[in-house]
């Protein structure tokens, strides 16, 4: 089983900054690695696949890099609606298919 | 617009069973696999099950294997989840979610998920 580590457990950051998100592989997963965004009493959301791709969408602000087991989220200007959990999932194999233990994003 | 509706949770005790389900509408359903994932109260998400558009695959995560049951009606655009010998750690919403192509292990789409609570 490829197992997820997100870093930071929770970031503090305030609108307007930049936001920096981690997600490690236990083995190589390629590219196989999906971000998704849960608010409270919601669903999770998609914002990337393939480690790079935006899903229909996502704002442009997002955006996915890394290959191997090492990947980032980064979101370029924090907007208040996008303070929330994150996940990373990997695809690569499965099953099982593996998320990351997520990281919360919250206003500083 | 796609929409997934999830019903059948409740409050069940340990070694019972709960059936969910889960119709989806504003998409090919047969196209897709669908599967199901779990959140237990204030943690992450974990997978638990899949079945590919036509049926001939089932996925399971092992700690349900041999426990929970994944099959799908396409004719009625829904996927249903059989949850037998329910144990205390079982207890989370569970989602159905919609993967993004045939079988490619992402999902695009959610439903809003079901509770199903574990207990005496």
């Amino acid at each position: 089983e490829i197992v997820l580590t997100q870093s930071p457990a929770t970031l503090s950051l305030s609108p307007g900054e930049r936001a920096t998100l981690s997600c490690r592989a236990s083995q190589t997963i390629i590219n196989y690695l999906v971000w998704y965004q849960q608010k409270p009493g919601q669903a999770p959301r998609l914002l990337i696949y393939d480690a790079s791709n935006r899903a229909t969408g996502t704002p442009d602000r997002f955006s996915g890099s890394g290959s191997g087991t090492d990947f980032t989220l980064t979101i370029s200007s924090l907007e208040p609606e996008d303070f929330a959990v994150y996940y990373c999932q990997q695809r690569s194999t499965w099953p099982p298919l593996t998320f990351g233990g997520g990281t919360t994003l919250e206003i500083k | 617009e796609v929409q997934l509706l999830e019903s059948g949770g409740g409050l069940v005790q340990p070694g019972g069973s709960l059936r969910l389900s889960c119709e989806g509408s504003g998409f090919t359903f047969s196209n897709h696999a669908m599967n199901w994932v779990r959140q237990a109260p204030g943690k992450g998400l974990e997978w638990v099950s899949g079945i590919t558009g036509n049926s001939l695959s089932t996925y399971y995560l092992d700690s349900v294997r041999g426990r929970f049951t994944v099959f799908r009606d396409n004719s009625k655009s829904t996927v249903f989840l059989q949850m037998n010998s329910l144990r205390a750690e079982d207890t989370a919403v569970y989602f159905c979610a919609k993967d993004i192509d045939w079988n490619e292990g992402a999902f695009d789409h959610w439903g809003q998920g079901t509770l199903v609570t574990v207990s005496s």
